[in-house]
């Protein structure tokens, strides 16, 4: 089954204690993105990777790292969690040879930060 | 980033009515998504559109890309229960590939 998937669905932690929320997909996709999502403002892009060792900044990338070491994989990685990084987190992915923005999503990963 | 204006931001319909929800932009895009999401699932891409003034349907779904390229439109007809969730646009710009801005979401809720 072509899928998305995130590991772990839920995690709660406490400020200043590394974490890494993994993001993988089976469908080949060139593209990855990592989105975290907060009441009343959508989705709004952290970090997006055109491939292998190719990564930009999105719409809000501070206090957060990627890396794209293998096709498949997406880590997220948070050196220093604050309470404001408390979010609903989606990794999302696309082939190069469809539409761009045609994104699947993975399930979510939902982050408190004490 | 660019802003995206989503309304209504909540809408509470009886089964078997139509709903319309809308986007708006203050910037041009090339590219304008419909996606939903279902509680505790992430997003689902429902119908996408590529050409200012086009009209697509899927199923009881239409959407269409604004003739300005700043807004776009989704209405559903004939609601049903299954349709409960949170809608959401999202634009493809010019500046990066693949880059999307979201939407906040219009929040549907069917009643028998």
């Amino acid at each position: 089954e072509a899928q998305v998937t995130q590991n772990p669905r839920y995690l709660i932690t406490v400020t200043g204690k590394k974490l890494t929320v993994t993001c993988s997909q089976n469908m080949n996709h060139e593209y990855m993105s990592w989105y975290r999502q907060d009441p009343g403002l959508g989705l709004r892009q952290i970090y997006y990777s055109m491939n292998v060792e190719v990564t930009d900044k999105g719409d809000v990338p501070e206090g957060y790292k990627v890396s794209r070491k293998e096709k498949r994989n997406f880590p997220l990685i948070l050196e220093s969690p604050s309470p404001n990084q408390t979010s609903l987190y989606f990794c999302a992915s696309s082939h190069k040879d469809t539409p761009s923005y045609e994104q699947y999503f993975g399930p979510g990963t939902r982050l408190t930060v004490t | 980033g660019q802003q995206l204006n989503q309304s209504p931001q909540s809408m509470f319909i009886q089964e078997g009515e139509d709903v319309s929800m809308n986007c708006t932009s203050s910037s041009i895009f090339n590219t304008w998504l419909w996606y939903k999401q279902d509680p505790g699932e992430g997003p689902v891409l429902l119908i996408a559109l590529y050409k200012a003034g086009e009209l697509t349907s899927n199923g009881r779904l239409t959407a269409q890309f604004g003739i300005t390229r700043k807004d776009s439109f989704l209405n559903i007809s004939a609601s049903i229960p299954s349709d409960v969730g949170i809608y959401f646009c999202a634009g493809g710009g010019t500046d990066s590939w693949g880059k999307l801005q979201f939407g906040a979401g219009t929040q549907v809720v069917v009643t028998p």
